[in-house]
């Protein structure tokens, strides 16, 4: 199984601030990984596939990089209803997800 | 986009089955992977299984020996069936579909099911 391990676990920025979540895969998945948005009581958003890719109607401050092992998601000015948990998810082989990133208010 | 809707028992006895059902709305389930991901009350995400038609079905590991994923294509609706749960599997329940290559793109609102005497 491959484990994806995200850092850090919590982020607190204030808005208006530049955010950067990473992403660490236990071996390469090439460019197979998500970015997903949740809220609480929501279920998952999809914001970027194909590791940079930005899913249909997601604002261009969300981006996202990487290949291999290493993987960064960026929001650059931060909004207040991006402040949320972020995960991250391979798909090279079969699907699991990163622990999280909670991104809160500073 | 496609709307998805999970239905089933909120309330499952230690030992028994799970059993949910998902029904797509605005799209033929004859396309695409569709997934049940599920989520333990203030944890993370964890995939449990994703089918296409009845032809290809894969299972997370550590699930695979209880689980059953099936798909219903006269009623555009899947279903997940847990055998033998335990209070560890209470967790809200998703249903997806997958896109292209297995990223998910479209997600029910979910559904909590706990597992209590």
């Amino acid at each position: 199984e491959i484990l994806m391990t995200q850092s850090p676990a919590t982020l607190s920025l204030s808005p208006g601030e530049r955010a950067t979540l990473s992403c660490r895969a236990s071996q390469s998945i090439i460019t197979n990984l998500a970015w997903y948005q949740q809220k609480p009581g929501q279920a998952p958003r999809l914001l970027i596939y194909d590791a940079s890719t930005r899913a249909t109607g997601i604002p261009a401050r969300f981006s996202g990089g990487g290949s291999g092992t290493e993987f960064a998601f960026t929001i650059s000015s931060l909004q207040s209803e991006d402040f949320a948990v972020y995960y991250c998810q391979q798909y090279k082989t079969g699907i699991t997800f990163g622990q999280g990133t909670r991104l809160e208010i500073k | 986009q496609v709307q998805l809707q999970e239905s089933g028992p909120g309330l499952v006895k230690p030992s028994e089955t799970l059993s949910l059902t998902c029904t797509v709305s605005g799209g033929s389930i004859s396309s695409y992977y569709w997934g049940w991901i599920r989520q333990p009350p203030g944890k993370g995400l964890e995939c449990i299984g994703y089918i296409y038609l009845s032809a290809r079905t894969i299972y997370n590991p550590s699930l695979k020996s209880r689980v059953i994923i099936s798909v219903d294509t006269s009623k555009n609706q899947f279903s997940l069936n847990m055998r033998s749960v335990t209070a560890a599997d209470t967790a809200v329940y998703y249903c997806a579909r997958l896109g292209t290559n297995y990223f998910l793109d479209d997600w029910g609102q979910g559904t909590l099911v706990t597992v209590s005497s």
